[in-house]
């Protein structure tokens, strides 16, 4: 149990475009998503913490307006780069938790992330 | 300040030796403790993790850690390390928020 899926794995998009990433909780309820970031060789970065059906909270330094959060589920959550730029390429992992157990993080696979 | 603190960056070892990765973590860090696995290009799959109770915790693959309050130390160790433990090893912690306070993480390489 605890199965957490992203989609896509993969992506590459042009400079400019927005892409979408998924993050679903599968056999669980999850309250609380988090998303983070990660560069090569470096730890996880929490950029954002949403909970279903609220607006997301968003850690010191991340532009709110580039990363756009949606969680509108129980078992999904969305990050959306918008107007992607190079500098926007990482990995990026989402985690879920659920309710009442919020320091227990269940993380998906990673989406990697390149804009050329 | 809330951390956690991996003392070591890279760890190489042979095949069959015993292993410690080392982790500290800050006193303001709520004391929920985790060590976390990840291979390359996947996510971070949970290796074991301290609530409460015996300061002994077991995990998957063979790995322990064990949770000495007086030093803030959550240190994970192996008493026989396969090729297949080869990865990157994080160390993270529970804020009185929830969040999770990652280590710096630790890379392990398991020679032959």
């Amino acid at each position: 149990g605890a199965v957490v899926s992203q989609h896509p794995s993969r992506v590459i998009c042009k400079s400019g475009t927005s892409v979408k990433i998924e993050c679903r909780s599968l056999d669980f309820q999850a309250t609380t998503m988090f998303w983070y970031r990660q560069f090569p060789k470096q730890s996880l970065m929490l950029m954002a913490t949403s909970n279903e059906g609220s607006k997301a909270t968003y850690e010191q330094g991340v532009e709110k307006d580039k990363f756009l959060i949606n969680h509108a589920s129980l078992t999904l959550s969305t990050l959306t780069v918008t107007s992607a730029h190079p500098e926007d390429s990482s990995f990026y992992i989402c985690s879920a938790s659920r309710e009442g157990l919020f320091y227990e993080q269940y993380f998906g696979p990673g989406t990697r992330l390149t804009v050329t | 300040a809330q951390s956690v603190t991996q003392l070591d960056s890279q760890v190489p070892v042979f095949e069959e030796a015993p292993v410690e990765l080392r982790c500290n973590y800050s006193s303001s860090v709520s004391v929920y403790l985790f060590w976390y696995v990840q291979y390359p290009n996947q996510g971070l799959q949970l290796l074991l993790k301290y609530l409460s109770g015996s300061t002994l915790v077991k995990g998957i693959n063979g790995f322990e850690a064990e949770f000495n309050k007086s030093q803030t130390s959550f240190h994970l160790r192996k008493p026989s390390v396969h090729i297949s433990d080869t990865a990157e090893y994080f160390c993270a912690g529970s804020s009185n928020t929830g969040k999770l306070i990652f280590g710096q993480g630790t890379t392990l390489q398991v020679k032959p």
